[in-house]
């Protein structure tokens, strides 16, 4: 079946660092990829999508590029504020009869000191 | 405005203590679905829906009962709560596009059951 794989976490950096957190997905087909954002004590909120390969997703200075030859969609934000401390959240849609289901990984946890 | 509208938004009940979590969207889509989210797991599908009256189990479906008798509404039902299924629950609707799906969420509930 349907998988997402992120990396361990929690990640912790000091502000202005480099942010990257590896996801790596298993699908039959061409899927949909997503980041999703959850801050302490709120909902979810979609940070970015690419529907295809090579497509990039980007929002509020966090990027992702869909890469189908490594199954990946590593998200990146070149300098992290404090701000950006919440939990990260990468997933599938793999369309067709499942076109309304989103498969999830297991969540990493930021957390951006001053 | 597109909304997802769930309430209760915190509940703390006790076992076997039938309760129903309500989920609204006024967006006229026609597949909802329920998350739940625990730590280290992500969020997990309990149970979808594709249209009124045609509803689904998604991959963690024991212990919980769903309805569809009107578009907007899918309500999420726990005839007898046990403790574990405190966690916190996400209503989502998904909106199909030529850009691809948009599933979107509501605010989450957080259930305790004692």
């Amino acid at each position: 079946g349907d998988s997402v794989t992120q990396m361990e976490g929690p990640v912790t950096l000091s502000e202005e660092a480099f942010l990257t957190i590896n996801c790596t997905y298993t699908a039959t087909g061409y899927p949909s990829l997503f980041w999703y954002v959850q801050y302490p004590g709120e909902g979810l909120q979609l940070l970015l999508k690419a529907t295809k390969a090579d497509d990039k997703g980007s929002n509020k200075g966090f990027e992702a590029t869909y890469r189908k030859e490594t199954t990946s969609f590593h998200l990146e934000k070149g300098s992290v504020q404090v701000s950006d401390s919440a939990v990260y959240f990468c997933a599938l849609n793999a369309g067709g009869t499942s076109y309304g289901k989103l498969t999830f990984g297991q969540g990493t946890i930021l957390t951006v000191h001053p | 405005e597109a909304q997802v509208t769930q309430n209760p938004r915190y509940l703390i009940t006790v076992t076997g203590k039938k309760l129903t979590v309500t989920c609204s969207q006024n967006m006229n889509h026609e597949y909802m679905s329920w998350y739940r989210q625990d730590p280290g797991l992500g969020l997990r599908q309990i149970y979808y829906s594709m249209n009124v009256e045609v509803t689904d189990k998604g991959d963690v479906p024991e212990g919980y009962k769903v309805s569809r008798k009107e578009k907007r509404n899918f309500p999420l039902i726990l005839e007898s709560p046990s403790p574990n299924q405190t966690s916190l629950y996400f209503c989502a609707s998904t909106s199909t596009g030529t850009t691809g799906n948009t599933i979107y969420f509501g605010e989450g509930s957080w259930l305790t059951v004692v």
